[in-house]
């Protein structure tokens, strides 16, 4: 599975968009970019995944360079309930596992 | 539609011990995967199930061993538990043959003292 890089922590004030990056240099033409996010102590919880257009859900957007070697998550109106550790993750749909790394850190304040 | 679903919620185990953890899948999903999770890291892939056989594997001890049952239900064993086998337990389940998007239950928090 391609690896991937993201900031340690961010901000964002309650009501403003948050907007995750990740790097996925390495991505390959089969590979999918996945976006969970855990909230302390839970499970993780599926946000978005996209292949190489936009997406869009009820959760958030997801966009992906035309070269797919980068992707922001979009959360368009941040609540403090969206306080969290977001990961980025790029793995094939047969693929057996998930490949976490340590994840952005998203602390939303008011 | 029914969650996926972990027993127990917590456990305190000693050194040496041998520990079971449940889970039951999502409904209609038929695959099954384990992840420990030690504090401040993401989670680490231990095994797979899909049909009742493994299919893949982390990098995890034998004394790590898993079950899939025909309900697709799952269990995790851990023989011989060592200290740096605290950590939270996650399982997910998915429908492998559309594709493996997976859903995650809320965890087993294990301690071994």
């Amino acid at each position: 599975d391609a690896k991937t890089t993201q900031p340690t922590s961010m901000d964002c004030a309650e009501g403003r968009a948050a907007n995750l990056p990740c790097n996925h240099s390495t991505i390959s033409g089969n590979e999918y970019v996945y976006w969970y996010r855990q909230i302390h102590s839970q499970g993780p919880q599926y946000i978005i995944h996209g292949l190489k257009n936009n997406e869009t859900n009820e959760m958030a957007s997801l966009i992906i360079t035309e070269d797919r070697k980068s992707s922001t998550l979009i959360l368009p109106h941040a609540t403090l309930r969206d306080t969290a550790v977001y990961y980025c993750i790029v793995f094939t749909g047969t693929a057996s596992k998930l490949t976490f790394g340590t994840g952005t850190r998203l602390q939303v304040t008011l | 539609e029914t969650g996926v679903t972990q027993s127990p919620t917590h456990l305190i185990k000693t050194r040496g011990q041998q520990v079971t953890l449940r889970c039951s899948s999502q409904s209609g999903h038929n695959t099954v995967s384990w992840y420990q999770q030690a504090l401040g890291q993401g989670p680490q892939f231990i095994f797979q199930y899909y049909r009742e056989e493994e299919n893949g594997r982390g990098n995890f001890p034998p004394r790590f061993s898993g079950l899939q049952f025909p309900n697709y239900s799952s269990e995790l064993n851990v023989n011989a538990l060592e200290l740096d086998d605290s950590a939270l337990y996650l399982c997910a389940s998915s429908f492998r043959d559309y594709y493996n998007e997976q859903f995650f239950g809320p965890g087993t928090r294990l301690t071994v003292l």
